[in-house]
């Protein structure tokens, strides 16, 4: 199956720093990619959708200024949290939309737990 | 705007035993998934449903899909241990930008007890 791969898959950071997750698509090419967050004992909140060679779209209520998102190409999306909170701790999922003959379906990184201090 | 609700949100099951999650989804979906995810794990994919009447079936799982009553459901037979994980489903759409997305049901945490 197709495989979307996150890193780093955990990470620890100080109020006020800046984290960078990546997420690739291991074996095909991604037009879209989507970052979602998931609060503890919560469902997947979708941020924002990442379409490679064009800015990003939003969700209502997701800081775009805070939560910078790169997709330099068909395989590499990128999120940028800023200026870190502890409130910002949380676990985000990336994933990856793949077409492949009738339908299509979103294949899942598998997750980066951010802890800021 | 999709809004997606499961129920039951917890599900406490004998080995053995069947039972059904019930997703309902509340405008046209494009497709209806449906995820497994184990603690401290992401998701993994279970079902995609594409039209009414859908079935599909993978071991223990069965899923299918009503349109016209915007109903999905998740059957499990006979369950064991391994199948304890939380399930979600979620409906495909197109958002008012053009892309698609998927929008998540909350999730029904399943426990099979001896």
């Amino acid at each position: 199956g197709a495989v979307v791969s996150q890193h780093p898959s955990r990470v620890i950071c100080k109020s006020g720093t800046s984290v960078k997750i990546e997420c690739r698509s291991l074996d095909f090419q991604a037009t879209t990619m989507f970052w979602y967050r998931q609060f503890p004992k919560q469902s997947l909140m979708l941020m924002a959708t990442s379409n490679e060679g064009s800015k990003a779209t939003y969700e209502q209520g997701v800081e775009k200024d805070k939560f910078l998102i790169n997709h330099a190409s068909l395989t590499l999306s990128t999120l940028t949290v800023t200026s870190a909170h502890p409130e910002d701790s949380s676990f985000y999922i990336c994933s990856a939309r793949r077409l492949a003959g009738v339908g299509d379906t979103q294949y899942f990184g598998p997750g980066t737990r951010l802890t800021v201090l | 705007e999709l809004k997606v609700e499961q129920n039951p949100l917890f599900l406490s099951m004998q080995e053995g035993k069947n039972y059904t999650i019930y997703c309902n989804y509340s405008t046209t979906s494009d497709r209806l998934y449906w995820y497994r995810q184990d603690p401290g794990k992401s998701l993994e994919s279970l079902f995609v449903l594409l039209s009414n009447g859908a079935v599909k079936q993978e071991g223990r799982l069965m899923a299918s899909l009503d349109t016209k009553a915007r109903l999905s459901t998740l059957h499990i037979t006979a369950a064991v241990h391994d199948l304890s994980a939380t399930y979600f489903c979620a409906g495909g759409s197109y958002s008012g930008a053009g892309s698609y997305q998927l929008t998540f049901g909350k999730g029904t945490k399943l426990s099979v007890i001896p």
